[in-house]
């Protein structure tokens, strides 16, 4: 069954940096777009970023372009996120996302249960 | 950006009501949307794909509906297992836009 795990989620001080993981396992890691989306405490869900099945496309949200940088590593199936210039507005649950299809441009099915980061001093 | 603007914010129902979401898009989305269910402290769960279209294994009770820019997403039959918190996505452009989302509570 499709599985997604992220880890690398903790505490850091603002303007620090942080990368996230995402383990994937259960499907053919390669043949997927992937996304980063996250949701604030107690809030609704706002995506980050994509990258294609090849890691030739990636996109940001407005509000992390320039500071975080999506990539991916297709031989070891998993899925990053470096997070530099972090503010507290980034304090969030990160959850990777599988892409339904290989586009960028497509929904999501599967999610990870999350890696909570919290940016504070 | 496409806005997506998803109503009510929340909703009580008694167990067995016919409960009723409504997503409205910015713009044409042509269909492109999603409809998730998130439980409290949980992932996000996808139910429906393409507006309307029922993810395998989820329950019949749940449907989607719409075209356009107005889309609904529609519970039956309400039952206990069902209280969550239900968001719609668009992906029809970049960035991927969410509603609001809707929370579901049993009267």
């Amino acid at each position: 069954q499709v599985q997604l795990v992220e880890s690398g989620g903790g505490v850091v001080q603002p303007g620090k940096s942080l990368r996230l993981s995402c383990a994937a396992s259960g499907f053919t890691f390669s043949s997927y777009a992937l996304h980063w989306v996250r949701q604030a405490p107690g809030k609704g869900l706002e995506w980050v970023a994509v990258i294609s099945y090849d890691g030739s496309d990636k996109y940001y949200a407005d509000s992390v372009k320039g500071r975080f940088t999506i990539s991916r590593d297709n031989s070891k199936n998993t899925l990053y996120l470096q997070m530099n210039s972090l503010r507290l507005e980034d304090t969030a649950v990160y959850y990777c996302a599988r892409g339904i299809t290989i586009i960028v441009v497509a929904g999501t099915d599967y999610w990870g249960q999350g890696t909570l980061v919290t940016v504070s001093s | 950006d496409i806005q997506m603007t998803q109503s009510p914010s929340s909703l009580s129902a008694s167990v067995g009501d016919r409960v009723t979401i409504t997503c409205q898009a910015s713009q044409d989305i042509n269909n492109y949307l999603n409809w998730y269910q998130q439980k409290r402290g949980k992932a996000p769960k996808l139910l429906i794909y393409d507006a309307s279209n029922l993810e395998t294994g989820v329950p019949s009770r749940f449907s989607g509906s719409g075209s356009g820019t107005d889309f609904t997403f529609t519970i039956r039959s309400l039952q206990p297992e069902d209280i969550a918190t239900y968001y719609c996505q668009q992906y029809d452009n970049l960035p991927l836009t969410f509603g609001g989302g809707t929370k579901v509570e049993i009267k």
